[in-house]
């Protein structure tokens, strides 16, 4: 099926380890976007990439990097994990970035838990 | 500062009932979501406004651009519409025209 797919669901670290949540699409987008979502809170922006080659930072950037080799895939990177960094964290993709005719497609989460 | 308020956070009502829940902002935008998201977790995106009003089945949305504020209507309600309603507003700002700010979400519960 044709959207965005979210790799693991579910992951558990040790404060200080890496890892990489993966973010892939299939329908073409241009404009793709991580998020993380805590209690209490809305969606924040981390990363956000425009386009194969671009990216830029959001509200909480801080702790994680992303890059965009290809338009299909974006991932998001934690360099030393963090108790704070705990989260689930969403993927969102959408056609164009200043196009006001497409809505956004989300992945089904990453659910993350540093120890 | 939170610059997209929903209310209420909480609401339950029976099978049947008609629901509103209310999104207001303070930035500008260029269109508003809603959002669905089931207790699974999965997000899914309802409707995408920057005027008027839309329906899709039993779901109404409507802004007002000039009063920044947005409406989401559940008619005849179900237990299946039981989940967090998610606002947010796609913010005009530089070169970031396709990020977007979420409200905290309006957890329903429909009981049958």
């Amino acid at each position: 099926n044709a959207g965005v797919t979210q790799t693991p669901k579910f992951q558990v670290l040790k404060t200080g380890q890496s890892m990489t949540l993966q973010c892939a699409q299939d329908m073409n987008h241009e404009y793709m976007s991580w998020y993380r979502q805590d209690p209490g809170m809305g969606l924040r922006l981390i990363h956000y990439s425009v386009g194969a080659g671009i990216t830029d930072q959001g509200e909480v950037p801080n702790g994680y990097n992303v890059s965009r080799s290809t338009t299909e895939d974006f991932p998001l990177r934690l360099l030393s994990a963090a108790p704070s960094q705990t989260s689930v964290y969403f993927c969102a993709s959408s056609y164009s970035a200043d196009s006001l005719n497409y809505g956004y497609t989300f992945g089904s989460g990453t659910r993350l838990t540093v120890v | 500062k939170n610059e997209v308020e929903q209310s209420p956070q909480n609401l339950t009502a029976q099978e049947g009932e008609f629901i509103t829940i209310n999104c207001s902002y303070s930035v500008g935008i260029s269109a508003l979501h809603w959002l669905q998201q089931h207790p699974g977790g999965g997000i899914v995106s309802l409707f995408m406004l920057s005027s008027g009003k839309k329906k899709h089945g039993r779901l109404i949305a409507t802004i007002n651009i000039q009063e920044k504020h947005s409406s989401l209507h559940i008619t005849a309600s179900h237990p299946r519409d039981s989940a967090v309603y998610i606002c947010a507003v796609r913010w005009n700002y530089g070169g970031s025209q396709g990020n977007l700010i979420f409200g905290k979400g309006t957890k329903l519960s429909v009981k049958p």
